[in-house]
């Protein structure tokens, strides 16, 4: 079974400042999915990026960017520029690439402060 | 509609008590999610339907907790004989079958057993 870790339960970082948050996960299988998704108070999870395991270049949206290290199995995310708006619980997840069952494997979340 | 429906959104019920969760997926999507969300966590899957038929219900706890998606569309979610531990928040997503198969998630119904 999947397996998805965040080691940071909370972290902080000062407005117009950069945040990496950080992911670990365990996976034998060679091609899959990797996210991280956005949590505010409404509850509604947003899709922040996604990294595709056969692509080696390292996905990029906008203010958000992913150091994917797949032989480390390393997922980490980091906000540029960071805005009192992406204040919110930070969750990684995994999805296999095959079949079609797409079910995430979450890990527990960081909950970002932006501080002003 | 626009986006993936969920109701209630908050259900307050007492010990011992049915519930349901109704989740209205996006258009034309076949796929469909519930996980529930217990505090401090995050979202653990329970089933996974492809149209009307589970799929996978290998999430689901134990056999209070049962789900259904008659015509493929709305899926309802049924908790019987509820117990404090079932207090969460229970998450909805839909997806189309296929491609990147990117889930659009609803924004859950809260659920308090007291």
């Amino acid at each position: 079974a999947q397996t998805v870790t965040q080691s940071q339960p909370e972290m902080s970082v000062q407005e117009a400042e950069t945040v990496t948050l950080s992911c670990t996960y365990d996976t034998s299988e060679s091609d899959y999915y990797l996210f991280w998704y956005k949590q505010p108070p409404s509850r509604q999870m947003i899709l922040v990026i996604r990294q595709e395991a056969y692509k080696q270049q390292n996905a990029t949206e906008n203010r958000f960017s992913v150091n994917f290290q797949k032989a480390a199995k390393s997922f980490s995310l980091k906000i540029s520029d960071s805005q009192l708006g992406d204040a919110a619980m930070y969750f990684c997840a995994y999805r296999n690439s095959g079949g079609s069952n797409y079910k995430l494997t979450f890990g527990k979340g960081t909950l970002l402060t932006v501080n002003p | 509609g626009a986006g993936v429906s969920q109701t209630p959104s908050n259900k307050v019920t007492e010990k011992g008590k049915y519930v349901e969760l109704r989740c209205d997926p996006i258009s034309g999507h076949t796929a469909l999610y519930w996980y529930r969300q217990s505090l401090g966590q995050g979202p653990e899957f329970l089933i996974y339907f492809q149209g009307t038929g589970a799929a996978d219900d290998s999430g689901l706890p134990n056999d209070r907790f049962f789900a259904v998606r008659p015509e493929g569309s709305v899926s309802t979610l049924k908790i019987q004989r509820t117990e404090r531990g079932d207090s969460a928040v229970y998450l909805c997503a839909s997806s189309l079958k296929g491609g990147t198969g990117e889930a659009f998630f609803g924004q859950g119904t809260r659920l308090t057993v007291v």
